[in-house]
């Protein structure tokens, strides 16, 4: 089955520091990986995905991420954190079902606390 | 605003009752995914529609149901409710394709007491 890690429950960085918060999946086949950001009282909204390509994503507000096949890793990153950027962050993997459709199984959620 | 649009945005009902909970997906998307999202189980897909028919289920109570309508709005029925069905419900949808990505709607609260 697949499935990804999220290491870490909290992730704690100061304002224009460079954050990074991590994420590792098992798959079989070829990973379809994405990173969701959830604020408070807010919905999921998504921020980038990697299929096939670049090692390196670029996605909204300045987020990216690095797909590192030999580390079977996606972390997602930026170069300067900023105090809006505080929230939950969940990385997912596609989990093509029998079907030919896809769900998402997402990791357990990292706590982003960027402090001015 | 990701298109996708989910009523009510809170609910607070007893232990015993029935709610429905409704999603209309972004224009265009004839998928639509519905998610549970609770402090001890996280984020679990529950069940997936595609253009009015039922593809794919997960790890979805009996005592839960759902449906797509022609007009491609959702709903998410919660029937015998008990206290550990208070959670988040979120609705996403997506076009058909393999490797598209699911936009989610801001979710329902649920709170039963």
């Amino acid at each position: 089955a697949q499935s990804v890690a999220q290491p870490e429950d909290q992730v704690n960085v100061a304002e224009g520091n460079p954050l990074t918060v991590k994420c590792t999946y098992s798959v079989s086949g070829n990973p379809y990986l994405f990173w969701y950001v959830q604020y408070p009282n807010r919905g999921l909204q998504f921020l980038l995905k990697y299929i096939t390509g670049d090692n390196l994503v670029k996605g909204s507000y300045g987020f990216e991420a690095e797909f590192n096949k030999s580390q079977t890793s996606f972390h997602l990153k930026k170069p300067s954190a900023l105090v809006s950027d505080s929230a939950l962050y969940f990385c997912a993997v596609r989990d093509l079902m029998n079907t030919g459709f896809q769900k998402l199984v997402f990791g357990t959620g990292t706590r982003l606390l960027v402090s001015p | 605003d990701s298109g996708v649009t989910q009523t009510p945005k809170h609910l607070i009902t007893a232990t015993g009752q029935r709610v429905t909970l409704r999603c209309s997906p972004r224009s265009g998307d004839l998928s639509v995914y519905w998610y549970q999202q609770s402090l001890d189980q996280g984020l679990q897909f529950l069940i997936q529609y595609y253009n009015g028919e039922e593809r794919a289920k997960g790890n979805i109570l009996e005592r839960f149901s759902a449906q797509q309508f022609p007009d491609l709005h959702s709903e998410l029925n919660l029937s015998s409710l008990e206290l550990g069905d208070s959670a988040l419900y979120f609705c996403a949808s997506s076009p058909r394709l393999a490797g598209e990505t699911q936009y989610f709607g801001p979710g329902t609260r649920l709170l039963v007491l």
